[in-house]
Formats: structure tokens, C-alpha cells, sequence
């Protein structure tokens, strides 16, 4: 099982609509967790980080966390074409005392339609 | 703030070259990685480095790949030979302290290398 498991996509919505992109973890104790925006030819920038159980809203953007089904997404509300970008989910997994690595998914690629 | 800088950007070599690239972190910044990543692939973490020592370099295939930071600050990532399978974005990103369980890190723009 991979550490971290996203669903390549592509993810289809129409403008205003609620996208919603999900992540899987396998390292039960992993604590943090983060979504980034990669646009294509970019570099990756973060939009969410989310450490405790529940929701965090930052503007149109939520990131849930459910740390007993080892599940995290992010919710985007009325989407817009600029949020056409690929979204990767990062999980904190820990190697050893207090040294944690940054494992990424592969991406989940989202357009959105004018 | 100045953001992390990479050079160059773009990069072509034929196969059995050598190549090098330069990631200068955001200042203050002790903790400095270096990632690949493969088109259609998340970034995989080739080598860690807290100040001027190496945290994780479980990753980097060490028969050909090679880093350096020196004085903690700027560093150097070189392949030797290349393979074709080298061709991908080499991303250098940097945090503020040792890579703890909140921190956030910040990606440099990235060095595309293609080996033909």
C-alpha cells in the first residue's frame, strides 16, 4: 500500500461548483497534514495545513481530517477556472525520534469549466 | 522575503553527462531539501539537510547522485553520470527549523532537466 493515495483524476467541475479532492494515508500515526497547488510548469505553493480532527476553513477552501479512517481532503467552493491546477496531499510521517518526512501523493489534477 | 531561487531552470544533457544545480534557501531558513519530480508524480525527497548536515539521504541513489551545503546555506545537487530516467524537475525547498511535525515548506521554482 502506498503511503499516500490520491485519485489521479482528471476531476471535472463547472464553474461555481464545489470540488471536492480526497487523500488517503497508510502511517496510522502520521499528525500533519497538507494540501498543495501545483500549476502546471510551477512549483508547488501551499493552500491548507490541518493537524487535529475536523474541519479548517480558509476562504473558499476546506480541509477536512479523519485520522480513524486515515482520510484528509479539500473541499473548494465555488470554483473558478483559475483553480485549475494539480492538487497534491502531504502527509507528515514519522521516522524516528522527532524527524518527520514529507511524503506526497501523486496528484490530483482539477479542472474547472467556464 | 525573497522566496527560494534555483538555477538554471532549464537543463538539457545527453546521457553519461554530468549536470549540477544551486538552491539558495530563504534566509534564516535551516533546514534545506532537495526533491524529484517525475511528470505525473508527486515530489520524492532526495536528501534533507538541517544546517550543513544531512538529516535523510535514505532516497538519493548514491552511485550517481551527490549533495552538498555548505556553511549551511546555499547547496549543490549534481548527478553523475545521467540516466535517461534522470529527466524531471529537481525542486529545492527550505523551512525555518528541522522539519517539524507543523512546518511548512516553501518550493523554489525548480530546475527542469531533460537527458536525451
Amino acid at each position: 500500500q502506498k503511503e499516500v493515495e490520491q485519485n489521479s483524476g482528471p476531476l471535472s467541475v463547472p464553474e461555481g461548483a464545489i470540488a471536492s479532492l480526497n487523500c488517503t494515508y497508510s502511517d496510522r500515526v502520521s499528525q500533519s497534514f497538507f494540501w498543495y497547488r501545483q500549476y502546471s510548469g510551477k512549483s508547488p505553493e501551499l493552500i491548507m495545513s490541518i493537524y487535529s480532527n475536523g474541519d479548517k476553513e480558509d476562504g473558499r477552501f476546506t480541509a477536512q481530517l479523519n485520522k480513524a479512517s486515515q482520510y484528509v481532503s479539500l473541499l473548494i467552493r465555488d470554483s473558478q477556472p483559475s483553480d485549475s491546477a494539480t492538487y497534491l496531499c502531504a502527509v507528515n510521517v514519522i521516522r524516528g525520534g522527532s524527524n518527520y518526512k514529507l511524503t506526497f501523493g501523486k496528484g490530483t489534477l482539477l479542472t474547472v469549466n467556464p | 522575503e525573497a522566496g527560494v531561487a534555483q538555477s538554471p531552470r532549464y537543463k538539457i544533457i545527453e546521457k553519461r553527462q554530468s549536470v549540477a544545480f544551486w538552491c539558495n534557501p530563504i534566509s534564516g531558513h535551516a533546514t534545506l531539501y532537495w526533491y524529484q519530480q517525475i511528470l505525473g508524480q508527486g515530489p520524492k525527497l532526495l536528501i534533507q539537510f538541517q544546517n550543513n548536515g544531512v538529516v535523510d539521504d535514505s532516497q538519493l541513489p548514491k552511485d550517481r547522485f551527490s549533495a552538498e551545503r555548505l556553511k549551511g546555506v546555499d547547496s549543490t545537487l549534481k548527478i553523475q553520470p545521467a540516466k535517461l530516467e534522470d529527466s524531471a524537475v529537481y525542486l529545492c525547498a527550505s523551512s525555518l527549523n528541522g522539519g517539524g511535525i507543523q512546518e511548512t515548506q516553501y518550493f523554489g521554482p525548480g530546475t527542469r532537466l531533460l537527458v536525451l
